[in-house]
């Protein structure tokens, strides 16, 4: 069971244009919301996360919008350089009884692709 | 380098024999999880460990697998007996606190079973 899904296996984008991540999730204790970036024989790097008293959440080129009536998150990514081709992972965590709050639900990843 | 540190980073085991991964947390952590991610899927939650206690084992398998924190020296995975189906890169994360504290992940441990 996919609790958090990742629909698009990859993305292509040209350099300087807005890249648009999306992730969906089913679990509605779901909270809290990470985007990490894994390079090829590197562990995941965290990004951006936000909480579900949030709707958008901004860190420099990196935005994270969180439609919680839809269980959607998306991460935008503006301009987009060739150095951010990666893999994105959504993951998210929920407060539910006994605080297993730190138990991170992965989607299966976004390969996106900038190019030159 | 005040990161995560695995090791080792590639490990190639026979089916039947033992692997042991290694994970040292950042300094200043003392909260660490198991994750492993099999080919073309997201990382699955195995374990959440602080010094000397296992917090959370629900995303371990029942047998063969087991993890420790000790007082002194890394975090280790331990797999016994593995088999092919073992295969994959089993990363660890640290934190510094439980709950909302992002986690910061190791390079990870490729483990091939032949």
């Amino acid at each position: 069971d996919q609790q958090v899904k990742q629909n698009s296996p990859s993305l292509s984008v040209q350099e300087g244009r807005i890249s648009i991540l999306n992730c969906d999730y089913t679990n509605s204790m779901f909270d809290y919301f990470l985007w990490y970036k894994k390079y090829p024989a590197e562990g995941p790097t965290f990004l951006i996360s936000i909480s579900s008293i949030k709707d958008k959440n901004e860190d420099g080129r990196f935005t994270v919008f969180l439609n919680k009536s839809a269980k959607h998150l998306s991460l935008h990514i503006v301009p987009s350089q060739p150095g951010d081709s990666a893999v994105y992972f959504c993951a998210a965590s929920d407060e539910s009884s006994g605080g297993s709050n730190y138990k991170l639900t992965f989607g299966k990843g976004t390969l996106l692709t900038v190019n030159p | 380098n005040a990161g995560v540190m695995q090791n080792p980073r590639h490990l190639v085991r026979r089916r039947g024999q033992e692997a042991r991964l290694r994970c040292s947390p950042m300094k200043g952590h003392s909260h660490v999880y198991w994750y492993r991610q099999l080919p073309e899927e997201g990382l699955k939650f195995m374990v959440y460990l602080q010094k000397e206690n296992i917090i959370d084992e629900s995303g371990m398998p029942k047998e063969r697998f087991s993890a420790e924190f000790p007082k002194e020296g890394p975090s280790i995975l331990r797999i016994q007996q593995v088999v092919r189906g073992d295969s994959a890169a089993y990363f660890c994360a640290s934190s510094s606190g439980q709950g909302n504290y992002e986690q910061y992940f190791g390079p990870g441990t490729r483990l091939t079973v032949t």
